[in-house]
């Protein structure tokens, strides 16, 4: 099965919060990202968090991690048009930077007006 | 943060000819990844290129197919070889200053006819 699992696609209305959600199955990976990909752009690193940590808040995102569940969760407070893009959670072992990265198939999120 | 910068940022390609791209960043990284991005899917690592080594290719990649460079810690090249119509995909370069971060290019969408 997949490594790391998302749904394709979330819509919201412009202003509410999004939840974006993600499963992994490697109970070793340490180290759990969220990109962002506009369209015709390359990967934006929106945020990580450690596998020892269960929150992590920046402005408008919040990173929920249950390690138990293997469950990662992108929060987007007061959702704007600009937030349209495919988001995708990816985990490494040792570290992006030092392994590379699995990917999820990337979750789209659409903006209603 | 790293800036990753990438040549050619499109192409078109007939069938059987190769593509070189090259990889820019604009500070020494110790690794450099090679993913592909095929129409509508994830991303899948490709290898990981260590400056002075030979590069790491994952299941289901070689280095027949995609010879890779590293020259030196700020530059890479990846290069499809005798392309079909199946390589038609974004290929994208990531590194990171340090293990955690992982940045990438914007990418490169190549196409084959």
């Amino acid at each position: 099965g997949e490594d790391v699992e998302q749904s394709l696609f979330l819509s919201v209305r412009e202003g509410d919060s999004s939840v974006i959600n993600c499963t992994y199955t490697d109970s070793s990976s340490t180290y759990l990202y969220w990109y962002k990909q506009e369209p015709g752009a390359g990967l934006q690193l929106l945020t990580y968090i450690f596998s020892n940590m269960d929150m992590k808040q920046d402005q408008r995102l919040t990173v929920l991690l249950n390690k138990k569940d293997k469950h990662l969760s992108l929060r987007i407070a007061d959702t704007q048009t600009g937030d349209s893009a495919i988001y995708f959670c990816a985990e490494s072992k040792s570290g992006g930077g030092a392994d590379g990265l699995t990917f999820g198939k990337g979750t789209h999120l659409i903006i209603q007006p | 943060s790293a800036v990753i910068s990438q040549k050619p940022s499109r192409d078109i390609c007939q069938r059987g000819t190769s593509l070189t791209i090259q990889c820019q960043v604009d500070s020494q990284v110790t690794m450099m990844f090679w993913y592909r991005q095929q129409p509508g899917q994830s991303l899948t690592l490709i290898a990981t290129a260590n400056q002075g080594s030979e590069a790491t290719y994952e299941s289901g990649f070689v280095i027949d197919k995609f010879p890779i460079s590293r020259p030196n810690l700020t530059f890479s090249t990846l290069t499809v070889s005798n392309m079909s119509p199946e390589d038609s995909s974004i290929y994208l370069c990531s590194g990171g200053t340090g293990a955690t971060e992982a940045f990438f290019g914007q990418g490169t969408r190549l196409t084959v006819v």
